[in-house]
């Protein structure tokens, strides 16, 4: 079974720039969590869709969005790009069903804004 | 607010030394999962063991052992006869299962191990 694939493994971004991430989750898992990881505040959480919908999340400002499309793919969008947000971005997938699936995680994009 | 605390930043061993890696959390919740993943130099974190909180066995997966305290709300991950291979950051990571902890992850800032030829 394939695993978690996110596109682009790397980007590069000016300040002020929006971007796109992509994540598609493991054929069956229909819920995906998007994580930040940086050296200063490690790995943090996003927010989780299942089914289409945002069921939680994390503390960011709303510059950073999400959405999940019927084929459970999701799509992660940061606006007005700032310095801080170089990180790497981790999507993981698990089955949604239950209240603590395992979540399984994708290579991550890395982004670096100049 | 739940917590992971994982002390150890970098630890360093020769190899075929044993290591533990501690964890020590933190959560009002009264179910609650523990997890350990791997990250090598690649990036992807690779699930190794999930817990649940009302399961205190300790398991055993070839050279990897964990033992779960809930006495001490520690969760520590050994390796045994470590090798080179198993130089990567680990992260030791909670779930609950109320609102604001079901979910999500709460990882611990992960310990640097280099194990040396």
């Amino acid at each position: 079974k394939a695993g978690v694939t996110q596109t682009p493994r790397y980007l590069i971004k000016t300040r002020g720039q929006q971007v796109t991430l992509s994540c598609s989750p493991i054929s069956g898992h229909r819920s995906v969590s998007w994580y930040q990881q940086t050296p200063g505040q490690g790995l943090q959480f996003l927010f989780e869709y299942f089914s289409e919908t945002q069921r939680n999340k994390g503390n960011f400002p709303g510059r950073f969005s999400g959405r999940q499309f019927s084929n459970s793919r999701s799509e992660m969008n940061v606006s007005t790009l700032e310095l801080g947000d170089s990180a790497l971005y981790l999507c993981a997938s698990s089955l949604g069903a239950g209240e603590t699936d395992t979540q399984y995680f994708g290579p991550g994009t890395r982004l670096t804004v100049l | 607010a739940q917590k992971v605390t994982q002390a150890q930043t970098e630890i360093s061993v020769v190899e075929k030394e044993d290591v533990t890696l501690d964890c020590v959390y933190e959560t009002r919740d009264t179910t609650y999962y523990l997890f350990w993943y791997k990250q090598p130099p690649s990036g992807e974190l690779v699930f190794l063991i999930r817990r649940n909180s009302f399961d205190e066995q300790n398991e055993i997966s070839g050279r990897y052992s964990w033992n779960f305290q809930k006495s001490t709300s520690s969760f520590n991950f050994t390796i045994t006869a470590s090798q080179v291979v198993d130089s990567a950051v680990y992260f030791c990571a909670l779930s609950g299962t109320t609102s604001g902890s079901a979910r999500q992850l709460t990882f611990g800032s992960g310990t640097q191990l280099t194990v040396l030829p």
